[in-house]
């Protein structure tokens, strides 16, 4: 099976510019997590769609960053306006509804923010 | 608040040693715990555990739960150059899968 899509692979911007960052879970896959994973430390989750709704956005800083699963298929994650401290990475990952805790991994984009 | 804690931060090994990475963790809800490899991409998942003292394992790599001390261990023996990466720890805390990762172990084995 294919797996997770995501584009860009690498993004420079300078900060207070806009990004987008598009994923594409594996087919049948209803849930959808976005990351963020900062050099040095472990992936954390920033929002969680369950089809086309949201489960958990707790941790998404709403006043900069917004996502969207219109569809419940693929997903954009956009940051308006950047800050140097959102250079990371950013993961998308998939789950299928019968595999209760494996996720599945796209390859990130790399964002810097200079 | 949640907390994975992984242990060593980073560790260099000769090839042909074993390691032993170590995850304690405190969560309200615990659903399982699991293990990715993280080399220069996505994590790949390792394996995934719920019940305490079941050693699961996947050739040189084996992993165990202790569920009343809150932690586990991922052994990796007879090391290879290809085992180099940064071993991810993560645990499940409700129902849709939302995981609390630690900071990661970076493993580096030497020729």
């Amino acid at each position: 099976e294919a797996g997770v899509a995501q584009s860009p692979r690498y993004k420079i911007i300078e900060k207070r510019q806009s990004v987008a960052f598009w994923c594409n879970p594996i087919s049948g896959h209803a849930t959808l997590y976005w990351y963020q994973q900062i050099l040095g430390q472990g992936p954390k989750l920033l929002i969680q769609f369950q089809n086309n709704g949201v489960v958990d956005d707790s941790q998404l800083p709403k006043d900069r960053f917004s996502a969207e699963r219109l569809k419940g298929v693929d997903s954009t994650l956009k940051i308006q306006p950047a800050k140097l401290e959102d250079s990371a990475v950013y993961l998308c990952a998939s789950r299928a509804p019968e595999r209760a805790g494996e996720q599945f991994f796209g390859p990130g984009t790399r964002l810097t923010v200079l | 608040e949640d907390k994975v804690v992984q242990s060593p931060l980073s560790l260099v090994v000769h090839e042909g040693d074993t390691v032993t990475l170590n995850c304690s963790y405190e969560v309200t809800n615990f659903r399982s715990l699991l293990w990715y490899k993280q080399e220069k991409k996505a994590p790949t998942f390792l394996f995934m555990l719920t019940s305490s003292g079941i050693e699961k394992k996947s050739g040189r790599l084996s992993s165990i739960l202790d569920k009343k001390e809150l932690f586990s261990i991922l052994n990796i023996t007879a090391t290879q150059t290809g085992d180099s990466a940064v071993y991810l720890c993560a645990v499940a805390t409700d129902s849709w899968g939302k995981f609390q990762f630690g900071a990661g172990t970076q493993v580096v084995v030497t020729p």
